[in-house]
């Protein structure tokens, strides 16, 4: 069984849409993140939740939003989406929030803007 | 701002080398030190995982040395196969809910 998965693994799509990505994790862990993954390899963390609340929300345009319909369940939509846009996204679930948990890492999502 | 300096790039070992990878921080709140490995096409996975408390922790071929004064931690892997090649990230932790900084990653090749 996979324990944190995305969807879909690829999404090719032209500059002004809007998009979604979905993340699932069967671990039955309390805290979500979103993870952005440029073309050098960096990542950076966006945002994160713990029990459905939004406790983590870094520098990110609010054409970024994410939801939590529950504590498995981690969505992230994209309005607008922009060239620069174009990355991989990691969902990941960790225990709790504190202290640090090892977090678990879905396969990503490789977003490209054209 | 950076908070979390990792080098080399890129690390070439043959295999049964020692492969060394560095790490620097700025942020003496940082309490939690772990290393991830990814594969490509893969999420990353956590290798090993050190707090200040101790200054070393070994876990089979991988030991993680860490400097508090320094503010340096490092990755050792022993004996190292081609199968380790893969990109490896140090980050840190313990500031902020879970909240991760990682290093720029290291793309480490193990030639056969």
């Amino acid at each position: 069984d996979t324990a944190v998965s995305q969807t879909p693994k690829y999404l090719v799509t032209q500059m002004g849409n809007d998009k979604s990505i979905k993340c699932e994790q069967n671990l039955g862990h309390d805290t979500m993140y979103w993870y952005k993954q440029d073309s050098k390899k960096f990542l950076k963390i966006m945002f994160s939740y713990n029990n459905k609340e939004l406790i983590i929300n870094e520098t990110v345009p609010n054409r970024f939003s994410p939801k939590s319909p529950d504590k498995a369940h981690l969505n992230l939509h994209i309005n607008s989406l922009e060239l620069g846009d174009s990355a991989v996204y990691f969902c990941a679930s960790s225990q709790g929030p504190t202290p640090p948990y090892e977090q678990y890492f879905g396969p990503g999502t490789r977003l490209t803007v054209t | 701002q950076q908070q979390v300096k990792q080098s080399p790039q890129s690390l070439i070992v043959q295999k049964g080398g020692i492969s060394i990878i560095n790490c620097a921080y700025e942020n003496t709140a940082f309490d939690y030190f772990p290393w991830y490995q990814q594969f490509p096409g893969k999420g990353p996975a956590l290798l090993i995982a050190i707090r200040p408390d101790v200054s070393e922790k070994k876990e089979g071929r991988f030991t993680i040395s860490f400097n508090k004064s320094a503010k340096q931690f490092s990755l050792h892997i022993m004996d190292s196969q081609p199968g380790d090649s893969a990109t490896y990230f140090c980050a840190a932790g313990g500031t902020s809910y879970g909240k991760l900084t990682f290093g720029q990653g290291t793309i480490l090749t193990v030639h056969p």
